[in-house]
């Protein structure tokens, strides 16, 4: 089946540190690929995503790039700020008919100190 | 355009007890999901209607556990005799059909239930 896999956390960062949490998936279709975000207290909210191979998703100075050779979308930042805390969910859907439903990994808590 | 939202906030519950809980998708929006997120974990699928028609559940949903979408605009997902293993996080999400569109899933701010 599909899955996704991020790598441990939490991250702890100093502001304006460089930021990479990975992302690797196993998909039985071509998937698209998601990064969510959850600020505390608010719900999923879509970061970036990328449709095909090769394509560049990029959102508030996040980027993450669709390896479709690796099966990666690692998401990158060059200069993180205290208010990039949150946790980061990479997901990706593959369409079965009709569904898009999302498969998620398990989420990174990444925290950025002044 | 207000969001997907999703009530109650918050549910305490005995155990054994049903709960019902509502979502109201972004209006145009035709896809509506249903997850559910557990601690430490990332969101996982419960069920999905194009629509009124429920037309895929995961096998995560159990007996105890069904979902409706009577006119195609709000939802409602009800889990009976309640275990405290179904305590949770349950998350909506809205999609339109647009085909540029479709995979992008915008998500309410959920329903934290806890049972006792």
């Amino acid at each position: 089946g599909d899955s996704v896999t991020q790598m441990e956390g939490p991250v702890t960062l100093s502001e304006e540190a460089f930021l990479t949490i990975n992302c690797t998936y196993t998909a039985t279709g071509y998937p698209s690929l998601f990064w969510y975000v959850q600020y505390p207290g608010e719900g999923l909210q879509l970061l970036l995503k990328a449709t095909k191979a090769d394509d560049k998703g990029s959102n508030k100075g996040f980027e993450a790039t669709y390896r479709k050779e690796t099966t990666s979308f690692h998401l990158e930042k060059g200069s993180v700020q205290v208010s990039d805390s949150a946790v980061y969910f990479c997901a990706l859907s593959v369409s079965t008919g009709a569904n898009s439903k999302l498969t998620f990994g398990k989420g990174i808590t990444l925290s950025v100190r002044p | 355009d207000t969001g997907v939202s999703q009530n109650p906030r918050h549910k305490i519950t005995k155990r054994g007890q049903n709960v019902t809980f509502r979502c109201d998708p972004i209006s145009e929006h035709n896809r509506l999901y249903w997850y559910r997120q557990t601690l430490g974990q990332g969101p996982e699928f419960l069920t999905y209607f194009q629509n009124e028609a429920q037309l895929e559940k995961s096998r995560l949903l159990s007996d105890r556990f069904s979902a409706e979408r009577p006119k195609g605009s709000f939802s409602t997902l009800e889990i009976q005799r309640t275990e405290q293993g179904d305590s949770a996080m349950y998350l909506c999400a809205s999609s339109s059909t647009d085909r540029e569109a479709r995979e992008t899933q915008y998500f309410g701010p959920g329903t934290r239930l806890l049972v006792l």
